[in-house]
C-alpha cells in the first residue's frame, strides 16, 4: 500500500533550536517525495522536492531534507529555527500519473 | 509566479443548499485537483482533472461533483450541503510535462455548513 506517515503530530522547539520533522513512506518504485509548509490561513507552499541524485536536498528558507531508501525516510530540517517557522508541515509522496498521497501533517509551534 | 485563486476564503451554507467552490490558475496547467483538509487527516483528494471536461474521482468524492469546462478553471460542487462537509477546501495545480512537477496550491477556502 502506498502511504505517507508522519510520526509527530506536534513539535515544540525554543527559536535557535534545530528541527527535524519525521517522515516515513511506503511506495514500491521510486519516490517522488516532498514537503510543504502551510502558514495559518494559507495554502500549502513547497518547501523542497526529491527525485533523484542527491540524498540531500536542499529548499527553501534554509530547510533541508535527507532521503534513505533504507529506512523509507524523508526527514525535514533546519540548523536554526525562526519564530516564523511556526506553521504546518507536511511530507508527499508522488505516485501514478500526477497524484500526491500526503502525510497528516506536523505542527510547529516555536517558543522565544 | 504561479497563481492559484479560490473565490471565497470563508463560506457559511445551510444544511441541503447547492454550494459552488471555484479555483482559477493562470499558468496553463493541464491538471487541477480539488483536496478537503481536516485537522488530523491531512490533504484528502476529492476529485483531479487531466485535461477540460475530463474528471477522475479521488479518495473521497461521495457528495461531490467537479466542472472544468475550461483549462483553467475547475469548480467544486456540493450538491446539496451537509454539516459533515464543513471542512477547509485546498485547490491545487500542477503541470503535466516531465515526472517532477509539484502541485501548487490556492488559499484555501473554509466552509462551515450549519
Amino acid at each position: 500500500a502506498q502511504s505517507v506517515t508522519q510520526p509527530d503530530i506536534h513539535i515544540t522547539v525554543s527559536e535557535g533550536a534545530s528541527l527535524e520533522l519525521r517522515c516515513n513512506y511506503s511506495y514500491g518504485a521510486t519516490p517522488y517525495l516532498f514537503w510543504y509548509v502551510q502558514s495559518p490561513g494559507q495554502g500549502l507552499q513547497l518547501l523542497l522536492k526529491y527525485f533523484s541524485g542527491d540524498t540531500l536536498v536542499q529548499g527553501i528558507k534554509g530547510f533541508e531534507a535527507e532521503f534513505k531508501r533504507s529506512q523509507s525516510s524523508f526527514n525535514l530540517r533546519k540548523p536554526s529555527v525562526h519564530w516564523s517557522d511556526a506553521a504546518e508541515y507536511f511530507c508527499a509522496l508522488k505516485t501514478s500519473y500526477d497524484k500526491v498521497i500526503f502525510g497528516p501533517g506536523t505542527s510547529l509551534s516555536v517558543i522565544p | 509566479d504561479v497563481k492559484v485563486t479560490q473565490s471565497s476564503r470563508y463560506l457559511v451554507k445551510r444544511t441541503g443548499e447547492k454550494v459552488f467552490l471555484e479555483c482559477v490558475q493562470d499558468m496553463d496547467h493541464e491538471n487541477m485537483f480539488w483536496y478537503r483538509q481536516d485537522p488530523g487527516l491531512g490533504l484528502r483528494l476529492i476529485y483531479f482533472s487531466y485535461d477540460v471536461k475530463m474528471k477522475e474521482k479521488g479518495d473521497i468524492p461521495e457528495g461531490y461533483s467537479v466542472s472544468r469546462e475550461k483549462k483553467e478553471r475547475f469548480s467544486l460542487i456540493l450538491e446539496s450541503a451537509s454539516t459533515n462537509q464543513t471542512s477547509m477546501y485546498l485547490c491545487a495545480s500542477s503541470s503535466s510535462e516531465g515526472p517532477y512537477n509539484e502541485q501548487f496550491f490556492g488559499p484555501g477556502t473554509r466552509l462551515t455548513v450549519l
